[in-house]
């Protein structure tokens, strides 16, 4: 069957290091990937774009990486921050719909 | 740019009502908006996919006659939960997706809590 895994536990991390997040599918083959932001009782923000053919892309402190033969991404937050505190989603495409990954909480500790 | 509005962000009401919610592109033209639902701690659950001007496409399992989806503009789509019950209540939120990318970037409102009582 098709699905996507975040980790499901929470992940703790002191201030200024680096966070990383991982995010596993089985069974498709996305464009794309894309990596979301959510605040509790808010709507998801999106962060970043990575396609098939990108190993790499970067904003600011934002990372991600993409690795088609793994089926994984990968999320860093450098010099992480308590207000980077949040769920970070994964979704990736199908059949031009968003397919998308439960979450994992991050918090930042300071 | 790309801001989603949601109103009202939340609602309580009683069993066996209505209840519209509206999802509006605030400086862009959305030909395509998204209908989700999301319970805690779970993923997002796409329910159904609206293009303006044509019939909305539910997923496997959405009632179409329980949550009705109307894009009438290229700037508005309402979902309209009918007969609510208890275990309608959820977080709807809606997005759209952005416009002149090939890619399936959505913008997202910043959601409805539905209470039913």
């Amino acid at each position: 069957s098709q699905k996507i895994e975040q980790n499901s536990e929470a992940l703790n991390i002191q201030e200024g290091k680096t966070a990383t997040l991982t995010c596993n599918y089985t069974n498709y083959s996305p464009a794309y990937l894309q990596w979301y932001r959510q605040d509790p009782g808010r709507g998801p923000v999106f962060l970043l774009l990575i396609r098939e053919n990108e190993k790499e892309k970067r904003k600011e402190r934002l990372k991600v990486t993409f690795d088609t033969t793994l089926k994984q991404s990968l999320f860093h937050i450098t010099a992480s921050q308590p207000a980077d505190s949040a769920t970070y989603l994964c979704a990736l495409d199908s059949n031009y719909q968003l397919i998308w990954g439960a979450g994992t909480k991050l918090i930042i500790k300071p | 740019g790309a801001v989603v509005s949601q109103h009202p962000s939340r609602v309580i009401c009683k069993s066996g009502t209505s209840v519209k919610i509206e999802c509006r592109s605030l400086d862009f033209q959305a030909t395509t908006m998204f209908w989700y639902r999301q319970f805690p701690k779970q993923s997002l659950m796409l329910m159904a996919t609206s293009n303006e001007g044509s019939k909305a496409t539910y997923e496997q399992g959405v009632e179409k006659d329980k949550f009705l989806i109307n894009h009438a503009s290229l700037t508005l789509s309402t979902l309209t939960v009918t007969s609510a019950h208890p275990e309608d209540s959820s977080f709807y939120i809606c997005s759209a997706r952005a416009p002149r990318t090939f890619y399936n970037e959505q913008f997202f409102g910043p959601g409805t809590r539905l209470t039913v009582l």
